[in-house]
């Protein structure tokens, strides 16, 4: 099992569709968890962090499941402009490697006009 | 507030030359990132740093790659002698202690 897998998509989407990402995960002391979103081009920019109760900002709905090892990431009414790979990140533990985090290969979204 | 400054932003040169890219992370991290990314292989850790002490080199992929990190606000990344195969784009990345990492521009490579 890969340390951290994504479908790859690509997944296009009507302008002010919802849609939903999810994200497996293969160590379970993992710790911290954040979805970024990386432009064609572009550096990773941190899009959210996830926290163990699920957490909202805007239109972006992150949730965590530690039991199954998965996180999600849930955009609402999409716009144009979130067309983008969004990559989920796993920080890897232990506590002497505590700030490696591993990348996901990312799942591209494209929204359509 | 500064971000992470990479440079140069487009390096090209040619096979067996040295390459050498610069980081200097935000202010008050003390984590820094290299990594390596590219169509076939993804985003990939090469090295990371803490408080200046190379923790995890794991992800550099031979010995004609070495990092340094002489002082809090520097690193560099050297290839060398540098192979058409290093072609990628290089990011560094700093964080605080279990933060998010935010990365710089990047330096696009071209190895001819």
């Amino acid at each position: 099992r890969k340390e951290v897998e994504q479908d790859p998509g690509p997944f296009n989407v009507p302008e002010g569709a919802t849609v939903a990402f999810n994200c497996t995960y293969s160590n379970s002391a993992s710790q911290s968890f954040f979805w970024y979103r990386q432009d064609c081009r572009k550096e990773p920019k941190l899009l959210m962090s996830v926290y163990s109760s699920g957490n909202e900002d805007g239109r972006f709905t992150a949730q965590l499941n530690r039991a199954s090892q998965y996180i999600s990431l849930l955009i609402r009414d999409s716009k144009l402009s979130d067309s983008a790979t969004y990559l989920c990140v796993v920080n890897w533990g232990p506590k002497t490697s505590y700030d490696k985090v591993i990348f996901g290969p990312g799942t591209s979204l494209s929204v359509i006009p | 507030d500064a971000g992470v400054i990479q440079s140069p932003r487009h390096e090209v040169t040619e096979m067996g030359q040295e390459v050498t890219l610069r980081c200097k992370p935000i202010s008050g991290h003390n984590s820094l990132f290299w990594y390596r990314q590219t169509m076939m292989r993804g985003l990939e850790l090469l090295i990371y740093f803490n408080n200046n002490v190379p923790i995890d080199d794991s992800g550099m992929p031979e010995d004609r790659f070495s990092a340094k990190m002489p002082n809090a606000s520097f690193s560099t990344l050297k290839i060398q002698p540098s192979e058409p195969r290093d072609s990628a784009v290089y990011f560094c990345a700093s964080s605080q202690h279990g933060g998010a990492q935010h990365f710089g521009d990047g330096t696009r490579l071209s190895i001819l």
